[in-house]
């Protein structure tokens, strides 16, 4: 089992409808979670950080954290053609000290 | 927010030469460094951790005497890559974080390294 899995994609959704990206993650120990975004050819972007369980909004994103579950998600309201991206889910393990694990990234594409 | 930059953009070398590639951090002062390398359609896979006045921690697999890594100053870190092969062309990323271990990873624009 990968250490941060994520479905590659591409998942497509028509613009104005809500995309919803998983992430599961192996090590329960795990701290601290974020979602980045990268378009193509150049650096991830930081989009949100959670820590503790439940929702956390932020504009036209909301993650959710449940670890319990072992999960993060992201959901994007409103998508818009802008959105097109690969998210990456990256997770701060405890068992890898202080590095951040990514997974392999979500390719998104909204659709006019 | 941090800032993190990080030049050339993008450099092409021929095989059997070396290339260095600078990340700073320009609004903070980051101890500690890291270098990621991203090939096509693939995840960042991290390379190594830079520390400020000490040794770099490498990640299995990569070649520390390939990949040098110089943290001289608390903004500034440095990735050589000696004897460029091919093989080596890649996205090199660099990212540091704000004081505290829970503090997200900011990164560099990256530098796009092609090996002929």
């Amino acid at each position: 089992q990968k250490e941060v899995e994520q479905n590659s994609g591409p998942l497509s959704v028509p613009e104005g409808a809500i995309a919803s990206l998983n992430c599961t993650y192996s090590d329960r120990g795990s701290q601290s979670f974020f979602w980045y975004r990268q378009y193509s050819g150049k650096s991830p972007e930081l989009i949100m950080s959670i820590y503790s369980n439940g929702d956390k909004e932020d504009g036209r994103f909301t993650a959710q954290l449940n670890k319990a579950s072992q999960y993060v998600s992201l959901l994007i309201r409103d998508s818009q053609p802008s959105d097109s991206a690969t998210y990456l889910c990256a997770v701060k393990r405890k068992a890898a000290g202080n590095k951040l694990t990514f997974g392999g990234g979500t390719r998104v594409l909204v659709k006019p | 927010g941090a800032v993190v930059s990080q030049h050339p953009s993008r450099v092409i070398c021929k095989s059997g030469t070396s290339v260095k590639i600078e990340c700073r951090s320009l609004d903070f002062q980051a101890t500690t460094m890291f270098w990621y390398r991203q090939f096509p359609k693939q995840s960042l896979m991290l390379m190594a951790t830079s520390n400020e006045g000490s040794k770099a921690t490498y990640e299995q697999g990569v070649e520390k005497d390939k990949f040098l890594i110089n943290h001289a100053s608390l903004t500034l870190s440095t990735l050589t890559v000696t004897s460029a092969h091919p093989e080596d062309s890649s996205f090199y990323i660099c990212s540091a974080r704000l004081t505290g271990s829970d503090s997200p990873l900011h990164f560099g624009n990256g530098t796009r390294l092609t090996v002929t």
